[in-house]
């Protein structure tokens, strides 16, 4: 069974750099697209990007001047830095796997809420 | 900038049966845009239904069915259960990109 468990600090200050890792378990990092979703407090969900077992990316536009989405595959796990933070980039940030055939959103972290703030 | 146009709110009897829609700001949506649906309850990570438009996830009660119909990603809910109660989201596949819809609120009452 595939799990995705997200880690990283639950505070940044404003200007600094979010920086957040998804652990892979269950199977190996290959054969899909690893991406990153948040969630605004009390508001819907926002795609941010992904990056595909052969290391290419995509990014959501409005985000795309400040994301980087990368791979570690030989500790099974993803990585992403949102740059230039504001109190807007408060949410709570999952990851998941997306099935490169099927594009389906089977797998998610549990999701991890990262406040920004001073 | 593309825009997903869900129903920001619906209300549906128990047993009764709802039908929610998911538009494309582009236009007509397509198998191409590989719509999933899912929902999310207070507290909760988001629950996958439905992906590639028409395909139920393993764990997916059959009572949940995605379809296409006029132009927009559909999901029909029959025979709602008061557990059914949540937001719905849709997400539509933009050739690299992807883009959630605003979410509906369905009230079971």
């Amino acid at each position: 069974q595939v799990q995705l468990q997200e880690s990283g600090p639950g505070l940044v200050k404003p200007s600094e750099t979010l920086s957040l890792t998804c652990i892979v378990s269950g199977g190996p990092i290959s054969n899909h697209y690893w991406t990153w979703i948040r969630q605004t407090p009390g508001k819907g969900l926002e795609w941010i990007g992904h990056i595909h077992y052969r290391e290419s990316t995509s990014y959501n536009p409005s985000l795309r001047s400040r994301v980087t989405i990368s791979l570690d595959t030989a500790k099974n796990q993803f990585s992403v830095q949102l740059t230039s933070v504001t109190a807007a980039d408060t949410a709570v940030y999952y990851c998941a796997r997306v099935g490169g055939a099927t594009r389906d959103f089977a797998y998610w972290g549990q999701g991890t809420l990262v406040t920004v703030s001073s | 900038q593309i825009v997903v146009t869900q129903e920001p709110s619906v209300t549906v009897s128990p047993g009764g049966t709802v039908t929610l829609t998911c538009a494309s700001s582009t236009g007509a949506v397509t198998s191409g845009n590989y719509p999933n649906w899912f929902h999310q309850k207070p507290g909760q990570a988001p629950m996958p239904l439905i992906f590639s438009m028409t395909y139920r996830h393993s764990w997916t009660p059959a009572r949940f069915s995605g379809s296409l119909l006029g132009g927009k990603a559909a999901l029909t809910l029959s025979g709602v259960q008061p557990e059914d109660e949540a937001v719905y989201y849709c997400l539509l596949y933009y050739g690299g990109a992807w883009v959630f819809g605003g979410g509906t609120k369905l009230t079971v009452l």
